[in-house]
């Protein structure tokens, strides 16, 4: 089956640096990546689209400038919180779909973010 | 090892009543979540428990079994709408989500 892989599992920095977290697909190409945050007992939540080779789509609410979002390449996303700062101490997660629109979406492991 | 289980696809016909069930392994627990999913969309939250007992919103119910992992989805008054994959996932002690593979539901006229 399709297997996505994030990096790293977990992440512990100072307020104000940046944070990229990797999210690759293994073993397909991924023309659509998603990326979800998911706080403590809190639903899955959906924040950008990420479509290879051009811009990702933020769901409302989201700072488009502070969660960058590269997808350079069919099987590599990647999301990079900015100046971050102890309330995006969150549980982070990607999810990558096949080609040729099928609708499963393959989640990566997830990343705990914790901002000190 | 860490493992959910729920059936692959169900068909149930409009105006019934369906249930989806889903058993989970983890290591520790903290939340059985579902989602639904509709084609070509992200997952959309439905429901979290995280007590035993049944959680009543609307068509859709959801209740969980602790001592025995598991946990079933009911949706009523069936609408073609709800032709969707439905997600289980559980959290574990380190507050990882382990996601089912989700059951496809298929609703007929």
């Amino acid at each position: 089956g399709a297997v996505v892989s994030q990096h790293p599992s977990r992440v512990i920095c100072k307020s104000g640096t940046s944070v990229k977290i990797e999210c690759r697909s293994l073993d397909f190409q991924a023309t659509t990546m998603f990326w979800y945050r998911q706080f403590p007992k809190q639903s899955l939540m959906l924040m950008a689209t990420s479509n290879e080779g051009s811009k990702a789509t933020y769901e409302q609410g989201v700072e488009k400038d502070k969660f960058l979002i590269n997808h350079a390449s069919l099987t590599l996303s990647t999301l990079t919180v900015t100046s971050a700062h102890p309330e995006d101490s969150s549980f982070y997660i990607c999810s990558a779909r096949l080609p040729r629109g099928q609708e499963t979406q393959y989640f990566g492991p997830g990343t705990r973010l914790l901002v000190l | 090892g860490q493992n959910i289980d729920q059936p692959t696809e169900m068909t149930a016909t409009e105006g019934a009543i369906v249930q989806i069930n889903c058993t989970y392994q983890t290591s520790g627990f903290n939340g059985l979540f579902w989602y639904q999913q509709h084609a070509g969309e992200a997952p959309t939250f439905l429901s979290y428990n995280v007590l035993d007992g049944l959680e009543e919103k609307g068509r859709f119910s959801s209740f969980l079994s602790r001592s025995k992992g598991y946990s079933y989805l009911l949706l009523k008054e069936l609408q073609m709408k709800d032709s969707a994959s439905y997600l289980c996932a559980a959290m574990d002690s380190n507050y990882q989500l382990i996601w089912g593979a989700g059951t496809k539901l298929i609703i007929k006229p």
